[in-house]
């Protein structure tokens, strides 16, 4: 078991640019979630996968933002055009299905800077 | 609507003492409740949680937390703390019938251990 892993570890990025972040879930886990934490706050839920069916998205997902789960294994989540305001913490997690599905197991995180 | 609140921003305690970290959530629904602790710079790891039966439940390293369903809280408690566990603690739920099984976290308590 290698756990989540998620890369790159840090981005530092101009306002503008685009940025692609990439997390691998613990290989069994066919349940994929994205979290984004700011400084002095708890993760919020952004958008959970079963498989490479990305089945809810949170209001907090613009339109700048998408994430793909193409083959049901990594998942990237690509923020577009970035904004200050994007600078935070983007956490991966991973779960089973049913009751033991309710345990998340998260990555060391992606902390993003947008000058 | 889900919410989590952790009253306590941060938590000053000497080396030995006894320590609560408060947690009290709101739901319509029956819930399931966690506790995960974030060292710097890294990310989330599960420290305990309650899924069913016994409404006491126990960490490896010497924390517990109660589920009180009458006060909807879920406090994490050790009787002797050490320099190691200074750290941020998060508390969350994940509502029973929710098929996305997401969390909803609290905004957290630094737990500061002085020697």
């Amino acid at each position: 078991d290698t756990g989540v892993s998620q890369d790159p570890r840090h981005k530092i990025t101009k306002r503008g640019q685009n940025v692609t972040f990439r997390c691998d879930p613990i290989s069994e886990h066919n349940r994929l979630y994205w979290y984004r934490q700011t400084l002095g706050q708890g993760p919020e839920f952004l958008t959970y996968f079963q498989n490479e069916a990305q089945l809810e998205k949170s209001r907090l997902l613009s339109d700048r933002f998408s994430a793909e789960r193409p083959k049901g294994s990594f998942s990237t989540l690509e923020i577009q055009r970035t904004e200050q305001g994007d600078s935070a913490m983007y956490l991966c997690a991973s779960s089973l299905v049913g009751l033991a599905g309710r345990t998340q197991y998260f990555g060391p995180g992606t902390r993003l800077t947008v000058l | 609507a889900q919410s989590v609140t952790q009253l306590d921003s941060q938590v000053p305690v000497f080396e030995e003492a006894p320590v609560e970290l408060r947690c009290n959530y709101s739901s319509s629904v029956s819930v399931y409740l966690f506790w995960y602790v974030q060292y710097p710079n890294q990310g989330l790891q599960l420290l305990l949680k309650y899924l069913s039966g016994s409404t006491l439940v126990e960490s490896i390293n010497g924390f517990e937390a109660e589920f009180n369903k009458s006060q909807t809280s879920f406090h994490l408690r050790k009787p002797s703390v050490h320099i190691s566990d200074t750290a941020e603690y998060f508390c969350a739920v994940s509502e029973r019938t929710s098929g996305t099984y997401k969390y909803i976290f609290g905004t957290g308590t630094r737990l500061k251990v002085l020697a």
